[in-house]
Parts: structure tokens; C-alpha cells; sequence
């Protein structure tokens, strides 16, 4: 069965700082990662999507990697804003079929 | 189209009363997903419909639920006998088949009392 850990699973960092969340999956076997964003009480919101030939992908300040061989993936924000405050989930995926989540980490923002 | 609509956004119900949910997916999206969130948790699966088959259903899917997509475009998840274990918010995602990647709608928030 599929476990997704994030690490870690609460962060507060000063506006302008860069930095890193975690994402590591049990099954090596993925077809792809989709990295989320959610608000409070609202729905998610694609972030990056990575196939498991790619190695990483960029969009705007963020930077998502993915390691398949060791099971783990990373998404790089860079000069945080306290609009990137919410909290940041990543998903796992056989291709065509469910997701598996962790349990997210919880950015704080702060100006 | 500007992106998963569900239906309704928030939904009180009394403990053993029904309750239905609909999803309208993304329109050129064949592929439908239904997750569950609770407090302080990732989603979790639920169901996943490719056009009108209903291709994986999750054990955490007891006989109480049930869901359909009739005519391979929107979704209703239907819970029956409501219990306060029940108490989550619903989520819906949709995809095409040129691109795995979902997209989520709003959600529904389901309190029973």
C-alpha cells in the first residue's frame, strides 16, 4: 500500500525567505506526483504536475523535483509571500487512477 | 467552463437523514474523482468514474454510499442513514485523457448533527 509522509508538517518562516517542503512515497512505482495548495476550507489547487520521466518542473516561484528512484519529491518556494500562507499537499499517482495524499505541511507566512 | 463545480458548498444534516452531492466536471474531462477530507488529513479516495463506469470503488466506501455519473458528465454522491463519523468535506476532481493531472473543485462540507 502507498504512504505518503510530508515533512514538515507545520512551517513559519519570515516573508522574503526561500524554502524547502518534503514529500517522500513508499511504492516507487508512480506515474506520476501533483503537488496542491489548499486554503483554509476550500478546495485544491494544482500546483505542479510531474510525470515520472520528468525530473523536475517550474512554474512561476515554485520549483518541484522528483526523486522516483528513492521516493521522494520537493517543492522549492522562493521570496515567500504571506499570500503562499495555506497549506501544501502532495499526491501520488499510477497514471489513470486514484491519489494518494499526504497529510500536508502547513505554511505560515509571515510579513 | 471555469474549472469543477460542486454542489452544494455546505450541507447541515441531521444524523440518519440522506444527503446528495453533485460534481460537474470540467466538460471536456472524461475521467471523475470523489475524495473525502477530514480535519487535519490529506483526501482520501473514494470512487473514480471513466465516463459512465465506475471503474475503482475504495473500502472505505461502505454500502451506505453510493455514486453515479449517468451520463458520463456530471456526478451525484449520494450518503444514506448519515452518521457523525460521516462529517467531512467531499471533494471532486476531474482529468482528460491527454493529461493525468486533476483538478479539484471547491468541495462540499458535510456537518451531521
Amino acid at each position: 500500500k502507498q504512504e505518503v509522509t510530508q515533512i514538515p508538517a507545520a512551517l513559519s518562516v519570515p516573508e522574503g525567505e526561500n524554502l524547502v517542503l518534503n514529500c517522500s512515497f513508499t511504492d516507487s512505482a508512480i506515474y506520476n506526483l501533483q503537488w496542491f495548495r489548499q486554503d483554509p476550507g476550500k478546495g485544491l489547487t494544482s500546483l505542479l504536475l510531474i510525470q515520472s520521466s520528468q525530473r523536475e518542473q517550474t512554474s512561476g516561484r515554485l520549483n518541484a523535483s522528483l526523486d522516483k528512484s528513492s521516493g521522494r519529491s520537493t517543492l522549492y518556494i522562493a521570496a515567500s509571500q504571506p499570500g503562499d500562507s495555506a497549506t501544501y499537499l502532495c499526491a501520488v499517482g499510477p497514471g489513470y487512477s486514484t491519489l494518494t495524499f499526504g497529510k500536508g505541511t502547513m505554511l505560515l507566512v509571515s510579513p | 467552463d471555469t474549472g469543477v463545480s460542486q454542489n452544494p458548498r455546505h450541507k447541515i444534516t441531521k444524523r440518519g437523514q440522506n444527503v446528495t452531492f453533485r460534481c460537474d466536471p470540467i466538460s471536456e474531462h472524461n475521467r471523475l474523482y470523489w475524495y473525502r477530507q477530514t480535519l487535519g488529513q490529506g483526501p482520501e479516495f473514494l470512487t473514480y468514474f471513466q465516463n459512465e463506469a465506475q471503474l475503482e470503488k475504495s473500502r472505505l466506501l461502505s454500502d451506505r454510499f453510493s455514486a453515479e455519473r449517468p451520463k458520463g458528465s456530471f456526478s451525484t454522491l449520494e450518503i444514506q442513514r448519515t452518521e457523525q463519523g460521516d462529517s467531512a468535506m467531499y471533494l471532486c476532481a476531474s482529468s482528460s485523457d491527454r493529461n493525468t493531472e486533476a483538478f479539484f473543485g471547491q468541495g462540499t462540507r458535510l456537518t451531521v448533527v
